[in-house]
Order: structure tokens, then sequence, then C-alpha cells
């Protein structure tokens, strides 16, 4: 089975600038879950998408969004870039089996720097 | 999510059994104990999770206290390759659709030659 699939790996952008990331999960998961981590916050949840559903929501601004498609994709979007969001963009993908969620598995990253 | 509470740091030796500590003294009764790692600019890696009773798998072993407030993960032989920051975290399994991770600090290990 094909892991976690995360792109682009690396990305620099200008303040201002709006960038799209994608993940693909494993096949089969219907759960995507976004994280940011810096240095100084460390691993931060940002939102998960279940069914094409945003379920659950991160202490962010709405600069941040996302989306899920029917084959599970799903893009995480950030407009008007600050440097402060330079980070790794970490996606997990997870399924439900049984009424709970099963492990979550994680992608690469996609690394971001905002000049 | 319940809070955790792991040292910042360890060292061992390789070859030898690395036993990271987790406290978790708010963990609900519904509530799973998870361990990842991350190494460097890597994602995260799911090791092992339990709820009450001692898990074994290829990787690790968990050991939770009767009382459930604490953890222990071994890493029965460790490798330089070890050499990861490790996260414990605690988190509601049976929550449908509802999948969010809280991550502390983590322990940083370093696997000696």
């Amino acid at each position: 089975k094909a892991g976690v699939t995360q792109t682009p790996r690396y990305l620099i952008k200008t303040r201002g600038q709006q960038v799209t990331l994608s993940c693909s999960p494993i096949s089969g998961h219907r759960s995507v879950s976004w994280y940011q981590q810096t240095p100084g916050q460390g691993l931060q949840f940002l939102f998960e998408y279940f069914s094409e559903t945003q379920r659950n929501k991160g202490n962010f601004p709405g600069r941040f969004s996302g989306r899920q498609f029917s084959n599970s994709r799903s893009e995480m979007n950030v407009s008007t870039l600050e440097l402060g969001d330079s980070a790794l963009y970490l996606c997990a993908s997870s399924d439900v089996v049984g009424g709970g969620n099963t492990e979550a598995f994680f992608g690469q990253g996609t690394r971001l720097t905002v000049v | 999510d319940a809070k955790t509470t792991q040292p910042p740091s360890m060292d061992c030796a390789e070859g030898r059994a690395a036993n990271l500590p987790c406290n978790h003294s708010t963990i609900s009764g519904n509530e799973y104990v998870y361990w990842y790692r991350q190494i460097h600019s890597q994602g995260p890696q799911y090791i092992i999770h339990g709820l009450k009773n001692n898990e074994t798998n290829e990787m690790a072993s968990l050991i939770i206290t009767e009382d459930r407030k604490s953890s222990t993960l071994i890493l029965p032989h460790a490798t330089l390759r070890d050499t990861a920051v490790y996260y414990c975290i605690v988190r509601v399994r049976s929550n449908f659709g509802n999948e969010k991770l809280t991550f502390g600090t983590g322990t940083r290990l370093t696997i000696i030659p």
C-alpha cells in the first residue's frame, strides 16, 4: 500500500502570496488531518476532514483553509502569506473502524518558506 | 485530550534498551496512549498504542501502569536509527471521524555509539 503523499516537498513563496498544498491519503482512508510544525510552536493541529466535511479545526486564523475531495485527497490553502507561516506542513491519514479512529499515518511534509 | 509530560531529552547506548517515560495523570477512561516518533525533518511515525494492557509489536513495547497515570515506551535494542524525538499522546479513539492529535514537546532520544 502506498503511504501518504504530500506535494510539493519544498516551496518558496513571497509575503502576501497564497499557496496550496496537496495531500493524498493512504488508499481507503477517509480522514485527512493537517498539522503545522515550527521550531517555536512545535506540532500544531490545523484541521481535519472526513468524507469531505471538516470535522475539527485548530486555533489558526481564517487565512488557513482546506478541503477534501470525493476521492479523499485533500488540499490546504494559506492566503496572504506572512513570514511566520514558514513551517513544515504535515498531512496525516487515518480511517474509522468500528466507530474509532485507526492510528494516523503521516506524510513527509511540505516545507514552506515565506520570504 | 489529556496533557502528557515527558523528559526533554535522554541518551541511550547503542544495543541497550531505551526506556522513555510519560506521565499522563489526567487521562480519562476512554483515552488511549499513543507513541509516535519523528526523525529529523520527516513526518511522525506511529510506533504503538494501548489502553490499559501492556502491548508489544515489532518496534517496541508499551508498559502502562495499573492506574494508567503513566507509561513507558521500551525500545529493546536501540540502534543509531532510533535517534529521534518521541511523542507520547493520549487520544480518544472511539470518536467517529474526529481525528486530532495533540503533540507535546516530546523526548529527544539520542543513541550513543
